[in-house]
């Protein structure tokens, strides 16, 4: 069984399509994120959500727009995409302590 | 802002010699993380730090922390090419009581055989 599942696994798409990233994590944390991992492999982290509210917004466009209808899911759209949202993806739970767990990555290609 | 620095960026080693990854960060916390990444794969938590002192062993690798210096090292003994792979350490921190994980910029090893 997975524990933190993201579709699609890639991700292909022209400049200015709407795109959506679906995660779901059957660990029963309380907390799930958005990373983005750049080409140079840094990673940095996008939101946080506890318990389905928006904890963190780490100064991220608001073309991005995350969306967690319950605890286990996490979702993020992104509007009118850019060829520098380029990038690998990565959602997470938690508990309120302890490692995180991550999705295996969604790699988005703007073209 | 909370930083978290590691070095070596890149590390290229020859399979059985020893060698230590370094993780410093710049606030204070007493929990520090380990990951491992292969090439387009996710991350796999290797190490869960939890307060001074701690010292975490997995076969070839140990991980230890030192909250007063604000440093963990992470230890190789005798390489494999099984370990080449990119390391990051993670901080957490709290935010409106939520956690998170500010990482470090990754350290790619190489074992060359």
């Amino acid at each position: 069984d997975t524990a933190v599942s993201q579709t699609p696994k890639y991700l292909v798409t022209q400049m200015g399509n709407d795109k959506s990233i679906k995660c779901e994590q059957n660990l029963g944390h309380d907390t799930m994120y958005w990373y983005k991992q750049d080409s140079k492999k840094f990673l940095k982290i996008m939101f946080s959500y506890n318990n389905k509210e928006l904890i963190i917004n780490e100064t991220v466009p608001n073309r991005f727009s995350p969306k967690s209808p319950d605890k286990a899911h996490l979702n993020l759209h992104i509007n009118s995409l850019e060829l520098g949202d380029s990038a690998v993806y990565f959602c997470a739970s938690s508990l309120r302590t302890g490692s995180a767990f991550f999705g295996q990555g969604t790699r988005l290609t703007v073209v | 802002e909370l930083k978290v620095e590691q070095n070596p960026l890149f590390l290229s080693m020859q399979e059985g010699k020893n060698y230590t990854i370094y993780c410093n960060y710049s606030t204070t916390s007493d929990r520090l993380y380990w990951y491992r990444q292969d090439p387009g794969k996710s991350l796999e938590s290797l190490f869960v730090l939890l307060s001074n002192g701690a010292v975490k062993q997995e076969g070839r690798l140990m991980a230890s922390l030192d909250t007063k210096a604000r440093l963990s090292t992470l230890h190789i003994t005798a390489a494999v090419h099984d370990l080449s792979a990119t390391y990051f350490c993670a901080v957490d921190t709290t935010t409106s009581g939520t956690y998170k994980y500010i990482f470090g910029t990754g350290t790619r090893l190489k074992v060359l055989a």
